[in-house]
Protein backbone atom coordinates (compact mmCIF):
# COMPACT_ATOMS: atom_id res chain seq x y z
CA UNK A 1 0.00 0.00 0.00
CA UNK A 2 1.12 3.89 -0.44
CA UNK A 3 2.03 5.87 2.63
CA UNK A 4 3.02 9.50 2.47
CA UNK A 5 5.54 10.60 5.25
CA UNK A 6 5.54 14.69 5.76
CA UNK A 7 8.08 15.69 8.37
CA UNK A 8 8.40 17.73 10.88
CA UNK A 9 5.46 17.58 12.40
CA UNK A 10 5.74 21.16 14.16
CA UNK A 11 8.32 23.58 13.43
CA UNK A 12 9.78 26.96 15.29
CA UNK A 13 11.62 29.14 13.31
CA UNK A 14 12.63 32.53 13.77
CA UNK A 15 12.21 35.61 10.96
CA UNK A 16 14.81 35.17 7.94
CA UNK A 17 16.29 31.64 8.94
CA UNK A 18 16.23 29.30 6.24
CA UNK A 19 13.36 26.26 5.84
CA UNK A 20 12.95 22.71 4.40
CA UNK A 21 10.69 20.47 4.90
CA UNK A 22 10.69 16.95 3.68
CA UNK A 23 8.25 14.61 2.15
CA UNK A 24 7.95 11.58 0.53
CA UNK A 25 5.90 8.78 -0.76
CA UNK A 26 6.14 5.08 -0.72
CA UNK A 27 4.56 1.99 -2.36
CA UNK A 28 4.17 4.14 -6.33
CA UNK A 29 6.45 5.39 -8.63
CA UNK A 30 6.40 8.60 -10.71
CA UNK A 31 3.70 10.19 -8.70
CA UNK A 32 2.00 13.23 -8.95
CA UNK A 33 3.34 15.60 -5.97
CA UNK A 34 2.24 18.82 -4.18
CA UNK A 35 2.19 21.50 -1.34
CA UNK A 36 -0.44 23.01 -0.35
CA UNK A 37 -0.81 25.47 2.53
CA UNK A 38 -3.76 26.08 4.76
CA UNK A 39 -4.28 29.40 6.80
CA UNK A 40 -6.96 29.55 9.61
CA UNK A 41 -10.43 28.90 8.91
CA UNK A 42 -9.79 29.31 5.02
CA UNK A 43 -9.40 26.60 1.98
CA UNK A 44 -5.78 24.77 1.14
CA UNK A 45 -3.90 27.17 -1.17
CA UNK A 46 -1.92 24.75 -3.74
CA UNK A 47 2.12 26.10 -3.92
CA UNK A 48 3.75 23.67 -6.15
CA UNK A 49 2.88 20.67 -8.13
CA UNK A 50 5.39 17.99 -10.05
CA UNK A 51 4.52 15.55 -12.08
CA UNK A 52 8.28 14.04 -12.30
CA UNK A 53 12.07 14.82 -11.06
CA UNK A 54 13.00 18.00 -11.40
CA UNK A 55 9.82 19.20 -13.14
CA UNK A 56 8.32 21.86 -10.79
CA UNK A 57 5.01 24.51 -11.64
CA UNK A 58 4.21 27.17 -8.81
CA UNK A 59 1.12 28.51 -8.43
CA UNK A 60 1.80 31.31 -6.24
CA UNK A 61 4.73 33.30 -6.34
CA UNK A 62 5.95 34.14 -2.99
CA UNK A 63 8.89 33.45 -0.85
CA UNK A 64 9.07 29.91 -1.21
CA UNK A 65 10.37 26.99 -3.93
CA UNK A 66 10.23 23.86 -4.24
CA UNK A 67 12.38 20.66 -5.42
CA UNK A 68 12.23 16.94 -6.42
CA UNK A 69 15.41 15.75 -6.14
CA UNK A 70 14.13 12.16 -6.42
CA UNK A 71 10.58 10.31 -8.37
CA UNK A 72 8.75 9.99 -4.48
CA UNK A 73 10.68 13.12 -2.50
CA UNK A 74 9.45 16.67 -2.52
CA UNK A 75 10.95 19.55 -0.59
CA UNK A 76 9.61 22.54 0.33
CA UNK A 77 12.29 25.58 0.88
CA UNK A 78 13.03 29.16 2.05
CA UNK A 79 16.61 30.73 2.03
CA UNK A 80 14.53 33.58 4.18
CA UNK A 81 11.44 33.01 6.40
CA UNK A 82 8.61 36.16 6.17
CA UNK A 83 6.49 35.75 9.78
CA UNK A 84 3.64 35.51 6.64
CA UNK A 85 5.09 32.47 6.08
CA UNK A 86 3.78 30.75 9.40
CA UNK A 87 1.23 28.46 8.69
CA UNK A 88 0.14 24.69 8.21
CA UNK A 89 2.05 23.13 5.71
CA UNK A 90 0.58 19.71 3.34
CA UNK A 91 2.14 17.69 1.38
CA UNK A 92 -0.15 15.12 -1.29
CA UNK A 93 0.52 13.05 -4.18
CA UNK A 94 -1.98 11.16 -6.95
CA UNK A 95 -1.23 9.12 -9.10
CA UNK A 96 -2.34 11.63 -12.06
CA UNK A 97 -3.48 15.03 -11.89
CA UNK A 98 -7.38 13.75 -12.06
CA UNK A 99 -7.06 11.35 -9.86
CA UNK A 100 -7.85 10.64 -5.81
CA UNK A 101 -5.40 12.67 -3.66
CA UNK A 102 -3.85 11.10 -0.54
CA UNK A 103 -2.70 13.62 1.82
CA UNK A 104 0.55 13.76 4.92
CA UNK A 105 -0.02 14.81 8.03
CA UNK A 106 0.78 18.03 7.92
CA UNK A 107 3.75 20.68 9.30
CA UNK A 108 2.42 23.47 11.40
CA UNK A 109 5.10 26.18 11.15
CA UNK A 110 5.82 29.31 12.88
CA UNK A 111 7.63 31.86 12.35
CA UNK A 112 8.30 34.19 15.58
CA UNK B 1 -12.67 30.96 -12.29
CA UNK B 2 -14.23 28.07 -10.24
CA UNK B 3 -15.53 28.91 -6.75
CA UNK B 4 -16.51 25.83 -3.83
CA UNK B 5 -18.50 26.71 -0.78
CA UNK B 6 -19.29 24.74 1.89
CA UNK B 7 -22.44 25.50 4.47
CA UNK B 8 -22.84 24.98 6.93
CA UNK B 9 -19.44 26.45 8.35
CA UNK B 10 -20.17 24.63 11.34
CA UNK B 11 -22.58 22.06 12.39
CA UNK B 12 -23.44 20.24 16.23
CA UNK B 13 -25.72 17.81 16.54
CA UNK B 14 -26.12 14.95 18.69
CA UNK B 15 -25.34 11.57 18.53
CA UNK B 16 -26.72 9.27 16.88
CA UNK B 17 -28.28 11.82 14.05
CA UNK B 18 -28.79 11.18 10.35
CA UNK B 19 -26.76 14.68 8.84
CA UNK B 20 -25.95 16.26 5.66
CA UNK B 21 -23.17 18.44 4.95
CA UNK B 22 -23.05 20.45 1.54
CA UNK B 23 -20.87 21.87 -1.25
CA UNK B 24 -21.71 23.32 -4.16
CA UNK B 25 -19.53 25.05 -6.98
CA UNK B 26 -19.76 27.22 -9.97
CA UNK B 27 -18.90 25.46 -12.27
CA UNK B 28 -20.21 21.94 -14.41
CA UNK B 29 -16.83 21.33 -16.02
CA UNK B 30 -14.94 18.71 -13.31
CA UNK B 31 -13.08 15.65 -13.61
CA UNK B 32 -13.87 14.51 -9.78
CA UNK B 33 -15.02 15.95 -6.64
CA UNK B 34 -13.37 14.77 -3.52
CA UNK B 35 -14.48 14.69 0.34
CA UNK B 36 -11.74 14.86 3.03
CA UNK B 37 -11.92 14.72 7.12
CA UNK B 38 -9.26 16.59 9.37
CA UNK B 39 -8.76 16.37 12.78
CA UNK B 40 -7.63 19.31 14.47
CA UNK B 41 -3.57 19.53 13.80
CA UNK B 42 -3.67 17.10 11.55
CA UNK B 43 -3.24 16.20 7.41
CA UNK B 44 -6.77 15.17 5.37
CA UNK B 45 -7.80 11.54 5.07
CA UNK B 46 -9.76 11.29 2.11
CA UNK B 47 -13.23 9.96 2.40
CA UNK B 48 -15.13 9.29 -0.99
CA UNK B 49 -13.86 10.39 -5.03
CA UNK B 50 -16.79 11.07 -7.18
CA UNK B 51 -15.67 10.90 -10.68
CA UNK B 52 -17.63 13.42 -12.89
CA UNK B 53 -19.79 10.58 -14.63
CA UNK B 54 -20.72 9.12 -10.89
CA UNK B 55 -23.82 10.23 -8.90
CA UNK B 56 -22.66 9.01 -5.86
CA UNK B 57 -20.15 6.69 -3.65
CA UNK B 58 -20.37 5.36 -0.78
CA UNK B 59 -18.11 4.16 2.15
CA UNK B 60 -19.54 2.29 5.57
CA UNK B 61 -21.84 5.34 7.07
CA UNK B 62 -20.90 7.99 4.41
CA UNK B 63 -22.51 8.53 1.14
CA UNK B 64 -21.72 10.86 -1.09
CA UNK B 65 -24.18 11.98 -4.11
CA UNK B 66 -22.67 14.86 -7.18
CA UNK B 67 -25.20 16.53 -9.22
CA UNK B 68 -22.78 18.14 -11.47
CA UNK B 69 -25.74 20.18 -13.72
CA UNK B 70 -26.72 21.84 -10.24
CA UNK B 71 -23.05 22.42 -8.99
CA UNK B 72 -23.94 20.62 -5.62
CA UNK B 73 -22.42 17.86 -3.84
CA UNK B 74 -23.86 16.15 -0.65
CA UNK B 75 -21.96 14.26 2.30
CA UNK B 76 -24.43 12.01 4.35
CA UNK B 77 -23.42 10.59 7.88
CA UNK B 78 -25.58 8.25 9.03
CA UNK B 79 -26.15 7.56 12.82
CA UNK B 80 -23.52 9.82 13.95
CA UNK B 81 -20.76 9.25 16.50
CA UNK B 82 -18.69 11.57 18.60
CA UNK B 83 -15.37 10.18 16.55
CA UNK B 84 -17.39 11.99 13.63
CA UNK B 85 -16.03 14.99 14.59
CA UNK B 86 -13.66 16.65 12.71
CA UNK B 87 -13.81 19.33 9.76
CA UNK B 88 -15.25 17.92 6.39
CA UNK B 89 -13.55 19.85 3.15
CA UNK B 90 -14.76 18.90 -0.33
CA UNK B 91 -12.84 19.96 -3.33
CA UNK B 92 -13.42 20.11 -7.03
CA UNK B 93 -10.79 19.12 -9.41
CA UNK B 94 -12.00 21.45 -12.31
CA UNK B 95 -11.12 20.16 -16.20
CA UNK B 96 -9.69 23.36 -16.91
CA UNK B 97 -6.30 22.95 -15.08
CA UNK B 98 -4.51 20.77 -12.25
CA UNK B 99 -5.60 22.34 -9.16
CA UNK B 100 -8.28 21.44 -6.85
CA UNK B 101 -10.26 23.82 -5.40
CA UNK B 102 -11.26 24.51 -2.16
CA UNK B 103 -14.54 24.63 0.13
CA UNK B 104 -13.42 25.89 3.60
CA UNK B 105 -15.01 23.09 5.61
CA UNK B 106 -17.63 22.40 7.47
CA UNK B 107 -16.60 21.62 11.70
CA UNK B 108 -18.84 18.96 13.25
CA UNK B 109 -19.15 19.04 16.60
CA UNK B 110 -21.31 15.15 17.25
CA UNK B 111 -22.05 15.48 20.97
CA UNK B 112 -22.38 12.57 23.19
Amino acid sequence: SQTIHQWPATLVQPVGSPLSLECTVEGTSNPNLYWYRQAAGRGLQLLFYSVGIGQISSEVPQNLSASRPQDRQFILSSKKLLLSDSGFYLCAWSTAMNTEAFFGQGTRLTVV
Amino acid sequence: KQEVTQIPAALSVPEGENLVLNCSFTDSAIYNLQWFRQDPGKGLTSLLLIQSSQREQTSGRLNASLDKSSGRSTLYIAASQPGDSATYLCAVRPRSNYQLIWGAGTKLIIKP
